[in-house]
């Protein structure tokens, strides 16, 4: 059964700091990751997806990696903003063809002006 | 956001009283899927649809059952409410044949009394 992992649960950085946030997952037959990010009483925002082909996206200031052999995905948020400041959750298909998605719990994250 | 509502956004209702929410798309998606969100464990699969009429379960489906009698329409009903069963429930939606990247939609927040 296909586990995902976020650690830390929650981060709190200074403005303008590089970081890096973490996804783990247990079996390596995955379709694709996904990163998402959810604001406080929100739904969730596609930010980056990874096929599994791939090894990593980017977008502004976000950059995704994917190891499949190691079971993990970093999201690299570079210049941190106080706007940044929100849950991250990353998500993973399988290639089972049952097109289920299994969910981290997220990392909080707070960037502090 | 991919054109998804959810219908209501927020409710209150007693137990053992049946509980309709509704989920609406406009851009023709075969799969939408519905997701409890509760604190300490994230994002967990409830029911999804491949289909029209076609439905399957997720990990946590005792207590919910879903109809999907057009492409534009999920329907998630709780037969007889719990206060288990208060939580934020939020649809979504599988978008593309090669990608399979998920949009959701807003979310509806359910307490049970």
């Amino acid at each position: 059964k296909q586990e995902v992992t976020q650690i830390p649960a929650a981060l709190s950085v200074p403005e303008g700091e590089n970081l890096v946030l973490n996804c783990s997952f247990t079996d390596s037959a995955i379709y694709n990751l996904q990163w998402f990010r959810q604001d406080p009483g929100k739904g969730l925002t596609s930010l980056l997806l990874i096929q599994s082909s791939q090894r990593e996206q980017t977008s502004g200031r976000l950059n995704a990696s994917l190891d499949k052999s190691s079971g993990r995905s970093t999201l690299y948020i570079a210049a941190s903003q106080p706007g940044d400041s929100a849950t991250y959750l990353c998500a993973v298909i399988g290639t089972s063809g049952t097109y289920k998605y299994i969910f981290g719990t997220g990392t909080r994250l707070k960037v502090l002006a | 956001d991919a054109g998804i509502t959810q219908s209501p956004r927020h409710k209150v209702t007693e137990t053992g009283t049946p509980v309709t929410l509704r989920c609406h798309q406009t851009e023709n998606h075969r799969y939408m899927y519905w997701y409890r969100q509760d604190p300490g464990h994230g994002l967990r699969l409830i029911h999804y649809s491949y289909g029209v009429k076609d439905t399957d379960k997720g990990e946590v489906s005792d207590g919910y059952s879903v109809s999907r009698s057009k492409t534009e329409d999920f329907l998630l009903t709780l037969e007889s409410a719990t206060s288990s069963q208060t939580s934020v429930y939020f649809c979504a939606i599988k978008s593309g044949e090669v990608s399979y990247e998920q949009y959701f939609g807003p979310g509806t927040r359910l307490t049970v009394t």
